[in-house]
């Protein structure tokens, strides 16, 4: 099992609409949690953290965390074509000294077309 | 208010050489973190530093590989004799004192091996 695992997608949705992204971890103990974009050929962009459990909001995004089920979610409401990309996933390390290291999961790339 | 500056941004090798990649911190950051992103593979964490201490490097080759962050001057990741198996783009990324969990990437080196 992947430590983070995310559907590589292509995930497509009409302009406007909600994309739903999704990722599982494997590390029970995982606290901190991360969603980072990364455009073609460009390096990722920290969109949102989240450390606890429920929902966090920042403008159109929505970030969604359950640590019973090892699962966090990132809603982009009212989509645009510039947020075509691929979403990366990311969980930091415990315990030791992995505290600084983030394991991402491979990505879902979104396309949001007109 | 700069962020994290790499150098070279792209960088040719031939087989057997030395490529040396610079990585300069936001202001007021004094964490720096080393990242490879092979084609096609996600994005996999190397080395995390603070200023002159290694603090984890679990994701470095054991052979030819090394990072560095001096008291003055960009944090270096050092790759000798290079193999063609070593063309990708690596990022640097850093965070602050006071969240030292967040991380900022850089726009990235592009190795290529000849």
């Amino acid at each position: 099992q992947k430590e983070v695992e995310q559907n590589s997608g292509p995930l497509s949705v009409p302009e406007g609409a909600i994309a739903s992204l999704n990722c599982t971890y494997s590390d029970r103990g995982s606290q901190s949690f991360f969603w980072y974009r990364q455009y073609s050929g460009k390096s990722p962009e920290l969109i949102m953290f989240i450390y606890s459990n429920g929902d966090k909001e920042d403008g159109r995004f929505t970030a969604q965390l359950n640590k019973a089920s090892q699962y966090v979610s990132l809603l982009i409401r009212d989509s645009q074509p510039s947020d075509s990309a691929t979403y990366l996933c990311a969980v930091r390390g415990v315990g030791g000294t992995s505290y600084g290291k983030l394991t991402f999961g491979q990505g879902t790339i979104l396309t949001v077309h007109p | 208010n700069a962020g994290v500056m790499q150098n070279p941004r792209h960088l040719v090798r031939r087989r057997g050489q030395e490529a040396r990649l610079r990585c300069s911190p936001m202001k007021g950051h004094s964490h720096v973190y080393w990242y490879r992103q092979l084609p096609e593979e996600g994005l996999k964490f190397m080395v995390y530093l603070q200023k002159e201490n290694i603090i984890d490097e679990s994701g470095m080759p054991k052979e030819r590989f090394s990072a560095e962050f001096p008291k003055e001057g960009p944090s270096i990741l050092r790759i000798q004799q290079v193999v063609r198996g070593d063309s990708a783009a690596y990022f640097c990324a850093s965070s602050p004192p006071v969240s030292p969990y967040e991380q900022y990437f850089g726009p990235g080196t592009r190795l290529t091996v000849t």
